[in-house]
């Protein structure tokens, strides 16, 4: 069965800090991987992978995917109080349909 | 808005009764997927339709539940005679083509079953 794991499950930060989250797959016909920020309405798109060791980033906010290990980290330096949000890894297989298999999201908080 | 659009944001029912949750793809996109999260848990997929097909529901309780997108107007989620269990938030997301093209997410339906 197809699976996708974060870790740490929730973090609470200072202003400033950098934080790391932490997503491993297990999936067959690995397509890419998502990564999403859900506040209180729609998760809202941040990164998509599909090549292992190339860097994504955006702002203060990178991801990168290493697909021999089958895991992914997004990176947020300098964080601030509007990070505070679950971050969604999910993985698409290839097949017949494009569904996302979600992990159950890492909880942030950034302290002012 | 060019976004997802989904209604109505919020939901409620009671039991036994039927709920159609609404969802019109950003403007462009021909991919629809719905997903439910349940209170505490992650995003679970329910079903994957292009315009008049279903393509995959391999995520849909067997019974009760049915999705359509037909050649005009938005796709329909829609839950029959429905249970405690069902309470939920409903996500609807949609992309341009299906397989390595992000899917953009709606605000969700929050269903609440009395």
């Amino acid at each position: 069965e197809d699976k996708v794991v974060q870790s740490p499950l929730s973090l609470v930060v200072h202003e400033g800090d950098t934080v790391t989250l932490n997503c491993s797959y297990e999936v067959t016909n690995f397509r890419s991987l998502l990564w999403y920020k859900q506040e209180k309405k729609a998760p809202t798109f941040l990164f998509m992978l599909t090549s292992s060791g190339i860097e994504k980033k955006s702002g203060r906010l990178s991801s990168i995917l290493d697909k021999k290990e089958l895991f992914s980290i997004l990176n947020i330096t300098a964080t601030q109080t509007g990070d505070s949000a679950v971050y969604l890894c999910a993985v698409e297989a290839s097949g017949y349909g494009n569904k996302l298999v979600f992990g159950a999201g890492t909880i942030l908080r950034v302290k002012s | 808005n060019a976004g997802v659009m989904q209604n109505p944001r919020h939901l409620v029912r009671r039991r036994g009764q039927e709920a159609r949750l609404r969802c019109s793809p950003m403007k462009g996109h021909s991919h629809v997927y719905w997903y439910r999260q349940l209170p505490e848990e992650g995003l679970k997929f329910m079903v994957y339709l292009q315009k008049e097909n279903i393509i995959d529901e391999s995520g849909m309780p067997k019974e009760r539940f049915s999705a359509e997108f037909p050649k005009e107007g938005p796709s329909i989620l829609r839950i029959q005679q429905v249970v405690r269990g069902d309470s939920a938030a409903y996500f609807c997301a949609s992309s341009w083509t299906g397989g390595n093209q992000p899917q953009h997410f709606g605000d969700g339906t929050r269903l609440s079953i009395l």
